[in-house]
């Protein structure tokens, strides 16, 4: 069984609309962090979160609002949705903020904005 | 900043062939060194990690080194099967200890 879920799997999207990205992870973890990968660019880190606490955040725009409602959920809200939003975006734990564990990561949501 | 290389962005091989896959990091600290693999439609899953402690790590057959001097880190298996068919990406964890940084990737694909 998954240990961390994201959905939905697949989404599309028009250019302008809203839209939440969900995820949750049952590892016990402290941790969670929003990757994305496109297809011009590597997997690239976007935000950390440690105990519900934003402690990076990488993203320099501000349509990308993470939103940590329990322990175990870092849902990702990204507003006025464009194009080039269009991605795969994965969601990622371990156990704690530090210490240079390797963060295990769920099967991602892949986006398309229209 | 951190980077990381991956210069080789597809590799074609034949069963039971050696795996070589370069990968060079630039870093101000002693980073910890990961290689993840990501098989088609699924997320990245870790394969092996290595610190400055160890130096090696090995894992289902793949073995890298922590090379300092060249600031090296490349993933080696001496004989792949068509199933290891994915793409592996080599990354490294900041000195926060949190933030990892990926190579580009490279796309293995075994024939039968």
């Amino acid at each position: 069984d998954p240990k961390i879920i994201q959905k939905p799997k697949y989404l599309v999207a028009v250019t302008g609309s809203e839209k939440i990205l969900i995820c949750e992870q049952y590892l016990g973890h402290n941790a969670m962090y929003w990757y994305r990968q496109s297809a011009k660019k590597p997997l690239e880190f976007m935000f950390s979160y440690s105990y519900q606490k934003l402690m990076d955040n990488q993203t320099a725009s501000s349509r990308f609002q993470p939103q940590s409602s329990k322990k175990n959920h870092l849902d990702l809200q990204i507003t006025a949705l464009k194009p080039d939003d269009s991605a795969t975006y994965f969601c990622a734990s371990s156990q704690d903020g530090n210490n240079n564990q390797a963060p295990l990561f769920g099967e991602g949501t892949r986006l398309s904005v229209l | 900043g951190d980077s990381v290389t991956q210069k080789q962005g597809q590799v074609t091989l034949s069963e039971d062939d050696f795996l070589f896959i370069n990968c060079t990091y630039s870093t101000t600290t002693y980073p910890t060194l990961l290689w993840y693999v990501q098989y088609l439609g699924q997320g990245p899953q870790l394969l092996l990690k290595v610190t400055t402690a160890n130096n090696k790590g090995i894992s289902r057959g793949f073995e890298a080194t922590y090379d300092k001097g060249t600031t090296s880190f490349h993933l080696q298996k001496a004989s792949v099967q068509e199933s290891d068919s994915a793409v592996y990406f080599c990354a490294l964890v900041n000195n926060m200890g949190y933030k990892l940084t990926f190579g580009t990737g490279t796309s293995l694909l075994v024939d039968p």
